[in-house]
């Protein structure tokens, strides 16, 4: 398998700019998680789906955050309008509610930088 | 509330040392922990889990870790570290009641090795 999978790697905006980041999920995995990763917070759940549907998006630090999961094999996370604080790094990562439960698969994650 | 502590923000060690990393966590009742290691520039992968039975509990690359209910600790060890072991490690608990997404993570300790 070919993992997480995230995109962009590296994503540069400038401040009121409208960010998507992407992740395709494991094939076979029903959970799909993102966080943010910063020096100062460490690393935060934003937001986790089961199923496609969203399960607990208490982390989301505002409503200029939205998270979608359209289908089992594709999410995205999207900031509008982006603010320099937004800075992070983003992870998806994704897990199975099988014999391997609790193990959560984590991307190499998306660094953004907004100016 | 719930919380991970990783007392150690940075430790060095020398090549061929032996490794400890310390991890405490507060909650009520058995927890599930899990230490993940994160490589410069990459996303996290889980190193090992406990949450039941034996406490001594082996992971990949040669680590294992202890759980200590009396100590509320989960410390992670290696015998004898390699120098591709320098990453950060992070050590997370299931928030109680939580169902798969709930992991609340440490801060990390930052893993230098010596040559």
């Amino acid at each position: 398998d070919a993992g997480v999978i995230q995109s962009p790697r590296h994503e540069v905006t400038e401040m009121g700019q409208e960010v998507t980041l992407r992740c395709k999920p494991i094939s076979g995995h029903d959970y799909l998680f993102w966080y943010r990763q910063t020096m100062m917070r460490g690393l935060e759940l934003l937001i986790y789906f089961n199923n496609n549907v969203p399960i607990d998006d208490s982390g989301m630090p505002e409503d200029r955050f939205s998270a979608k999961m359209p289908n089992a094999s594709f999410s995205t996370l999207k900031i509008q309008p982006s603010e320099p604080r937004d800075s992070a790094v983003y992870f998806c990562a994704s897990s199975s509610s099988g014999t391997q439960a609790y193990e959560q698969y984590f991307g190499p994650g998306t660094r953004l930088t907004v100016t | 509330a719930q919380s991970v502590t990783q007392p150690d923000i940075h430790i060095t060690v020398s090549e061929g040392a032996s490794l400890e990393l310390r991890c405490n966590y507060s909650y009520g009742a058995t927890p599930y922990l899990f230490w993940y290691v994160q490589s410069p520039g990459q996303g996290l992968q889980l190193l090992l889990k406990y949450f039941s039975g034996d406490t001594l509990v082996q992971g990949i690359k040669g680590f294992e870790a202890e759980f200590k209910r009396s100590q509320s600790s989960f410390n992670l060890r290696k015998p004898s570290v390699h120098w591709s072991d320098a990453a950060e490690y992070f050590c997370a608990v299931l928030r109680y009641g939580g169902s798969q997404g709930n992991l609340i993570f440490g801060k990390g300790t930052k893993l230098s090795v010596k040559p």
